[in-house]
């Protein structure tokens, strides 16, 4: 079983939908939880970035995670044909020095 | 955010040779950077982590010898890859740390090895 499992998707939604995406996690060391979005044939973005559980809203972005049964979610309202990319998540135990455990990553495409 | 920067974006080698990246934290200083290596439609494989002064710490499987990593200072680290082969062809990504566990991305290298 993987560290960090994420639904690959595709995942295809009409402009103005809410997007949801998520991944489970099995090491409840993790503290810290981070998205990402990549564009095609670029480097990652950091999105949002989480400490323990709760929700965390940037504009229209919200953040949640649920240490107690190991689940992070990333909404995405009112979604634009530019929000298409891959997402990743990745989260560590926690230090500068931790490497991140990356997702998969879910691939999303936004149809005008 | 903070801005990670890496040159060169693009680079075509001669088999048999070495090319350098560079990574640099443009607006702080990082003691530890990380190189990943990203293949197509693929998530990113951590290769090893880059610490100040030190030597690098290389994941199971990378073979330290050819993927050369120096962290001269807080602000730049380097891969070389050396004797390089048409299979070392991908996109190679560093990251660094920025005030405890916010990690930024560099944009990414392409490397095409002839």
């Amino acid at each position: 079983q993987k560290e960090v499992e994420q639904d690959p998707g595709p995942l295809s939604v009409p402009e103005g939908a809410i997007v949801s995406l998520n991944c489970t996690y099995s090491n409840s060391a993790f503290q810290y939880f981070m998205w990402y979005r990549q564009y095609s044939r670029k480097g990652p973005e950091l999105l949002m970035y989480t400490y323990s559980s709760g929700n965390k809203e940037d504009g229209r972005f919200t953040a949640q995670v649920d240490k107690s049964s190991k689940y992070i979610s990333l909404f995405i309202r009112d979604s634009q044909p530019s929000d298409s990319a891959t997402y990743l998540c990745a989260m560590n135990n926690g230090g500068a020095t931790n490497k991140l455990i990356f997702g998969t990553g879910t691939l999303l495409a936004v149809q005008p | 955010g903070a801005v990670v920067s890496q040159h060169p974006s693009r680079v075509i080698c001669k088999s048999g040779t070495s090319v350098k990246i560079e990574c640099r934290s443009l607006d702080f200083q990082a003691t530890t950077m990380f190189w990943y290596r990203q293949f197509p439609k693929q998530s990113l494989m951590l290769m090893a982590t880059s610490n100040e002064g030190s030597k690098a710490t290389y994941e199971q499987g990378v073979e330290k010898d050819k993927f050369l990593i120096n962290h001269a200072s807080l602000t730049l680290s380097t891969l070389t890859v050396t004797s390089a082969h048409p299979e070392d062809s991908s996109f190679y990504i560093c990251s660094a740390s920025h005030f405890g566990n916010t990690i930024y991305f560099g944009e990414g290298s392409w490397l095409t090895v002839v």
